[in-house]
């Protein structure tokens, strides 16, 4: 069972609107979750990352939230544009040796329509 | 651009054929990692290399076999592939020995006949 779990899996939106995307996970010990934008045929950008000590951290129109004693969190996207149509992955990492570990998950692929 | 290049960007190869895919990171960055992503599927972890040596294999199967000669440099080498073996594999790098913020190349599309 992957311990990342993301829903949903597949969203459409239109053009103007809000969304928020949901990521639970099982990880531990944790060292930090990332949000991961993914346009078709590219590799994936972070667009947050967020220590278990924070709540909540915003990049532009992308806004992630983390409830660390509950393992879950949220990627809002205000106003969402044609661009904004991509997978999101929400990425946790688990401190395994030396190196930070990155458990994905399997993305939610949204759709934005005209 | 993230600082990251892959070539080929696209490879069909037969189960006979001998490949390899290249990565390239104008990062300064001194981890470097191979991942897998199936259609969907979450990536998966192949290798990782801090340092230039090798401190993950994920129980990759042998006929992927992957060579860092540098920081700078990972290639995948690829031989008598499966039909399952298709997929987009994607290159990272990161810094602070792996700690840091992994970057992501726009990844192989591979597909094996």
């Amino acid at each position: 069972k992957n311990q990342v779990e993301q829903s949903p899996q597949s969203l459409i939106i239109l053009e103007g609107k809000n969304c928020t995307l949901q990521c639970n996970y099982t990880v531990s010990p944790f060292s930090n979750l990332r949000w991961y934008k993914q346009d078709t045929g590219r590799g994936p950008v972070s667009l947050t990352i967020m220590t278990f000590s924070e709540n909540t951290k915003s990049n532009g129109r992308y806004t992630a939230t983390l409830d660390a004693d509950t393992k879950q969190s949220s990627l809002h996207i205000t106003a969402s544009q044609l661009s904004d149509s991509a997978s999101y992955i929400c990425v946790v990492s688990e401190i395994s040796g030396g190196y930070n570990k990155l458990i994905f998950g399997a993305g939610t692929r949204l759709a934005v329509h005209p | 651009e993230t600082g990251v290049t892959q070539t080929p960007r696209h490879l069909v190869m037969g189960m006979t054929n001998k490949k390899s895919l290249k990565c390239e990171q104008h990062l300064g960055h001194n981890a470097m990692y191979w991942y897998k992503q199936s259609a969907k599927k979450p990536l998966e972890l192949m290798f990782v290399y801090s340092l230039e040596e090798r401190v993950e294999n994920n129980s990759v199967p042998s006929r992927f076999s992957p060579e860092c000669p540098n920081s700078s440099h990972l290639f995948l080498h690829l031989h008598t592939l499966q039909p399952e073996d298709s997929a987009l594999y994607l290159c990272a790098s990161s810094q602070d020995g792996a700690r840091g913020t992994q970057y992501f190349g726009p990844g192989t599309r591979l597909l094996v006949l």
